[in-house]
């Protein structure tokens, strides 16, 4: 029973155009989120999070929007780059737990063409 | 600052026999997390060493696996007998700050059971 979702499995987007990846989480527990980027052979390196007492974050092309009511968040890249082209993972997780386990979606591999 | 290190980066066996993963998790980090992605699937949570400590164990699939972390240094999870549902790929991740949700992943160790 997945509790963080992933619908889209790909996405392909044109270099310079925005890049907007969705997640939704079933858990009303869950009060911090993440964004990890997982290239070829490597492991998930943290991109971005926010915290459930905000509804926006940001740190340079990439901006994560969470809507608790909806249970719904996104991670949005503009302008989108040809090296951001990898999986990227939502994560979701509780003070309950410590934010010490955290639960992933089953990821959205982004293309960016130039 | 070395990251997190795992050892090997591949292993293929055959049902039945035993294969030992290990981690080496960033220096001075408490705590050592083990997770597992099998076939393109979502990323889940194994188990949590605080230290030489197992904090959380909830996400072992039986007791074919056992997860060690003498010295709370690094840590081996061993797979005894290996089943062909346990083909994946095995990560590691650590993190230092008990609080901070964000953790480092080594590339993971994919293993193959034939």
């Amino acid at each position: 029973d997945q509790q963080v979702k992933q619908n889209s499995p790909s996405l392909s987007v044109q270099e310079g155009r925005i890049s907007i990846l969705n997640c939704d989480y079933t858990n009303s527990m869950f009060d911090y989120f993440l964004w990890y980027k997982k290239y070829p052979a490597e492991g998930p390196t943290f991109l971005i999070s926010i915290s459930s007492i905000k509804d926006k974050n940001e740190d340079g092309r990439f901006t994560v929007f969470l809507n608790k009511s909806a249970k719904h968040l996104s991670l949005h890249i503009v302008p989108s780059q040809p090296g951001d082209s990898a999986v990227y993972f939502c994560a979701s997780t509780s003070m309950n737990t410590g934010f010490q386990k955290l639960v992933f979606g089953t990821g959205t591999r982004l293309l960016v063409s130039p | 600052e070395a990251g997190v290190t795992q050892f090997p980066s591949h292993s293929v066996i055959e049902k039945g026999q035993t294969v030992t993963l290990r981690c080496d998790p960033i220096s001075g980090h408490d705590n050592l997390y083990w997770y597992r992605r099998v076939m393109g699937k979502e990323i889940k949570f194994l188990l949590h060493f605080v230290k030489e400590s197992k904090q959380d164990e909830s996400g072992m699939p039986n007791n074919r696996f056992l997860a060690e972390r003498t010295g709370g240094t690094y840590s081996t999870l061993k797979v005894q007998p290996a089943e062909l549902e346990d083909s994946g790929v095995y990560f590691c991740a650590s993190s230092q700050d008990p609080w901070a949700a964000e953790q480092f992943f080594g590339p993971g160790t994919r293993l193959t059971v034939l």
